[in-house]
């Protein structure tokens, strides 16, 4: 079975620009969450996905979106960009939305900011 | 929400020691605790997880180990190999309204470097 897919892996943007991460889970899992990585604050949660839907938020701005298809692939825009995100956003799958459900993660993108 | 404390920041020994990593949470209602490992340049990778009903787990040299009522739980490993060296990261479900939604909330991360 193939792992979590991101795309691309390295992104070099410049301030005020958008920029959309893919990622496709391992085939079968519904749940899609992306976190965060930054050395200063470590691993932060930005939201998860479920059958397409929403279902938790991390405390980012309102820059930071996601969507999910039908097949479960899920992607996040961050527009308008600033220095401070440049960062290794990495997304995690699972087969389900509970609590005990393992998450795999994904290589990462890493995006810079000019 | 929940909040993981992981304690120490950085860890040196020498190959064949233990190496011990505590994380304490704060929301009582978490019942899942994961231990991930990610290399430089690499994902993180899940090495052990516990459930709230077991008090310890073991795999090969690695065991996590969980006291509820103190709310904390740890990383053991021993016999430490040189390919042990890592960040190590804890985490636990963020609980609202009784079901976390595939939030993990991460604790700070562990350098373990371990020297020949």
């Amino acid at each position: 079975k193939a792992g979590v897919t991101q795309t691309p892996r390295y992104l070099i943007k410049t301030r005020g620009q958008q920029v959309t991460l893919s990622c496709s889970p391992i085939s079968g899992h519904r749940s899609v969450s992306w976190y965060q990585q930054t050395p200063g604050q470590g691993l932060q949660f930005l939201f998860e996905y479920f059958s397409e839907t929403q279902r938790n938020k991390g405390n980012f701005p309102g820059r930071f979106s996601g969507r999910q298809f039908s097949n479960s692939r899920s992607e996040m825009n961050v527009s308008t960009l600033e220095l401070g995100d440049s960062a290794l956003y990495l997304c995690a799958s699972s087969l389900g939305s509970g609590s005990k459900n393992i998450q795999y993660f994904g290589a990462g993108t890493r995006l810079s900011v000019l | 929400g929940e909040n993981v404390e992981q304690h120490p920041s950085t860890l040196s020994v020498q190959e064949g020691d233990s190496a011990v990593i505590k994380c304490t949470y704060s929301d009582s209602a978490s019942n899942y605790f994961p231990w991930y490992k990610q290399e430089l340049g690499k994902r993180p990778q899940l090495i052990i997880d516990i459930r709230s009903n077991v008090g310890e787990k073991k795999d090969q040299r690695i065991a996590v180990t969980l006291n509820k009522t103190a709310k904390h739980f740890s990383l053991h490993i021993t016999e430490t190999q040189p390919e042990d060296s890592a960040v190590y990261f804890c985490a636990a479900p963020f609980n609202a309204g009784g079901t976390s939604y595939g939030k993990l909330t991460f604790g700070q991360g562990t350098i373990l470097t371990v020297h020949p």
